[in-house]
């Protein structure tokens, strides 16, 4: 099983490129997410999304666009790269929650994006 | 959405117990309590959940106060590997699914 997958792993931009991350995952899974997680901080919701056609706000959109037109895939789109969006960005994945599973989320590895 | 608050530290000694606390002051009835740890360089990992009663599974034990307004995580013998940050969170069934992380708690154990 592949699970979440994140491509690419490591990317440099300069100020105001696009550019888009990658995640697909091979499970089915209706709930699937962006985090970015900057030095020595906890994870912040960039987007999300609970099926195919269907994405809303997290708590950083600003600068980032999603859209989810299969199950298995959520790219990630950077319009005009800034310094600031310099970070680690993880794609995570789930079922939708309901009490007869475990909600569990599943995160890929990471893309570690560099602004310059 | 319901908030959790966590330490932003602790530290234990290897094979001590590690009892990492959580506090969700306003925590509904549907909600569920979820942990998640982040081992360094990589992406978080479940480890347990649980509504109202204590559960235990092979990595961990959570107990829920008798209100559900804390929770605590319960590591029986804390060992090298258990170092990472540990997260809080709430998830409630069908529900909007904005899942909410926060800074979680950084542990470090001690050999």
């Amino acid at each position: 099983n592949a699970g979440v997958t994140q491509t690419p792993k490591f990317q440099v931009l300069k100020t105001g490129q696009s550019m888009t991350l990658q995640c697909a995952q091979d499970m089915n899974h209706e709930y699937m997410s962006w985090y970015r997680q900057d030095p020595g901080m906890g994870l912040r919701l960039i987007h999300y999304s609970v099926g195919a056609g269907i994405t809303d706000q997290g708590e950083v959109p600003n600068g980032y666009n999603v859209s989810r037109s299969t199950t298995e895939d959520f790219p990630l789109r950077l319009l005009s790269a800034a310094p600031s969006q310099t970070s680690v960005y993880f794609c995570a994945s789930s079922y939708r929650y309901r009490s007869t599973n475990t909600g569990e989320l599943f995160f890929g590895e990471g893309s570690r994006l560099t602004v310059l | 959405d319901a908030k959790t608050t966590q330490p932003n530290s602790m530290e234990s000694n290897e094979e001590e117990p590690v009892h990492l606390p959580c506090n969700h002051s306003t925590i509904s009835g549907t909600d569920y309590i979820h942990w998640y740890r982040q081992l360094p360089s990589q992406g978080p990992e479940y480890v347990i959940h649980g509504l109202t009663s204590n559960v235990n599974n092979r990595m961990a034990s959570l107990a829920i106060a008798e209100d559900r307004k804390s929770s605590t995580l319960i590591l029986h013998r804390a060992t090298l590997r258990d170092a990472a940050v540990y997260y809080c969170i709430l998830r409630y069934e069908g529900g909007s699914e904005k899942l909410v992380f926060g800074k979680g708690t950084k542990l470090t154990v001690n050999p």
